[in-house]
């Protein structure tokens, strides 16, 4: 079985300060990671996916994730935080890719302070 | 990019209403397509997967009988709550995910809000 840990169910951040979501997940096998944000009443828009290639993976909006096996941990991380950032994050695990589902962290609400 | 859409983005009707929400997959044929809920302030429950052409694989806790899920063609699945009461308001989200692109994640809906009276 799988599990996902976001620790923190908030965040707040200066404009420009870095961010860092953290994420520890839990499977039996080598696992699907991926970041999703949420903007109030809409779905998830994948942020990046790590499907064991590179560690540091790199998606959109500035957002990087490294994935640590000895560590069991895929935290997200952006430079300089942004007005437009401020949403859910929500940290995910599958044993697959498309076809299998995802198992949820319970979310990240990210505040960004001006 | 794979565009999944979901219909209606908000419902409010009377306790004892059925209510259908559809997921659409635009741009390609999803063989497989999940069904979250998810509650204020709080992260995304699989309900139910469902494979295009057979019934739905629903998870411990989910009434199959409460929650029917459709999943007659490669772009559409529905689901509909069945005389829906207030415990039943949510947020309810669709994927859709397809064999031929495997590799890739799963696309999501937008969301429906369903408020019961």
């Amino acid at each position: 079985a799988q599990s996902v840990t976001q620790l923190g169910s908030h965040v707040s951040v200066s404009e420009g300060a870095l961010v860092l979501l953290r994420c520890n997940y839990s499977s039996s096998v080598p696992p699907y990671l991926f970041w999703y944000v949420q903007y109030p009443n809409q779905g998830l828009q994948l942020l990046l996916k790590y499907t064991s290639a590179a560690t540091l993976v790199k998606g959109i909006n500035g957002f990087e994730a490294e994935f640590k096996k000895s560590e069991t941990s895929f935290h997200l991380t952006k430079p300089s935080a942004h007005m437009s950032d401020a949403a859910e994050y929500f940290c995910a695990v599958s044993v697959g890719s498309g076809n299998t589902p995802l198992v949820f962290g319970k979310g990240t609400r990210l505040s960004v302070i001006a | 990019g794979a565009v999944v859409s979901q219909h209606p983005s908000r419902v409010i009707c009377k306790s004892g209403t059925s209510v259908k929400i559809e997921c659409r997959s635009l741009d390609f044929q999803a063989t497989t397509m999940f069904w979250y809920r998810q509650f204020p302030k709080q992260s995304l429950m699989l309900m139910a997967t469902s494979n295009e052409g057979s019934k739905a694989t629903y998870e411990q806790g989910v009434e199959k009988d409460k929650f029917l899920i459709n999943h007659a063609s490669l772009t559409l699945s529905t689901l509909t709550v069945t005389s829906a009461h207030p415990e039943d308001s949510s947020f309810y989200i669709c994927s859709a995910s397809s064999w031929t692109y495997s590799n890739q994640p799963q696309h999501f809906g937008d969301g429906t809000r369903l408020s019961i009276l």
